[in-house]
């Protein structure tokens, strides 16, 4: 069974950091290129960051650019997003999202999210 | 960016009716087209992904066409389980983009 449990969300102040984690189960992590997708409050769902297999090719949303940072774990399963310069805005909930087959992002599989809420 | 339309934004339906949502894209992103069901405090989860094909384990009251920068999500029977909010994605370029979403009611 594929699993995917994100950890690490939590409050913190506008301007903080915070490094959220995935622990990856069920399959072959590094085979797969790997996603967090975000969803604010009352709001859709906002694609932030890609990482492929390798860890070779990295992409971001021009919201996060430079201030968030994807990195993942093969040997341990994981994937990480470390999130610096925290705004207001960046309050949301966090999934950590498998991609499957074709084209940039076909999202088979998603954690039940993490909150991070910023705040002051 | 690509900019993703879908419409309509909520929808109140009765079970059994046919239902129907549609998504524009800004350009031609042949059929690298997903669509995502949402239910509140739940993970999204696939449904169609490559505009027409069903997700394994998805029953096949859901179906999707379309290509290029016009697609279309049916349900073809309303059943209660389906209330739930319907996203669009296309996976054709960075960034990747979401539709608004799609709120789906009972009537």
């Amino acid at each position: 069974e594929v699993r995917l449990i994100e950890s690490g969300g939590g409050l913190v102040k506008p301007g903080g950091s915070l490094r959220l984690s995935c622990a990856a189960s069920g399959f072959s992590f590094s085979a797969h290129d790997m996603n967090w997708v975000r969803q604010a409050p009352g709001k859709g769902l906002e694609w932030v960051s890609s990482i492929s297999s390798s860890s070779r090719h990295i992409y971001y949303a021009d919201s996060v650019k430079g201030r968030f940072t994807v990195s993942r774990d093969n040997a341990k399963g994981s994937l990480f997003l470390q999130l610096n310069s925290l705004r207001a805005e960046d309050t949301a909930v966090y999934f950590c999202v498998r991609h499957y087959g074709g084209g940039l992002g076909t999202f088979d599989y998603w954690g039940q999210g993490s909150l991070v809420t910023v705040s002051s | 960016d690509i900019q993703m339309t879908q419409s309509p934004s909520s929808l109140s339906a009765s079970i059994g009716d046919r239902v129907t949502i549609t998504c524009q894209t800004s350009q031609d992103i042949t059929n690298y087209l997903n669509w995502y069901q949402h239910k509140p405090g739940k993970a999204p989860k696939l449904l169609i992904y490559d505009a027409s094909s069903l997700e394994r384990g998805v029953p096949s009251r859901f179906s999707g066409s379309g290509s290029g920068t016009d697609f279309t999500f049916t349900i073809s029977s309303l059943q209660p389980e389906d209330i739930a909010t319907y996203y669009c994605q296309q996976h054709d370029d960075y960034p990747i983009t979401f539709g608004q979403g799609t709120r789906l009611e009972i009537k």
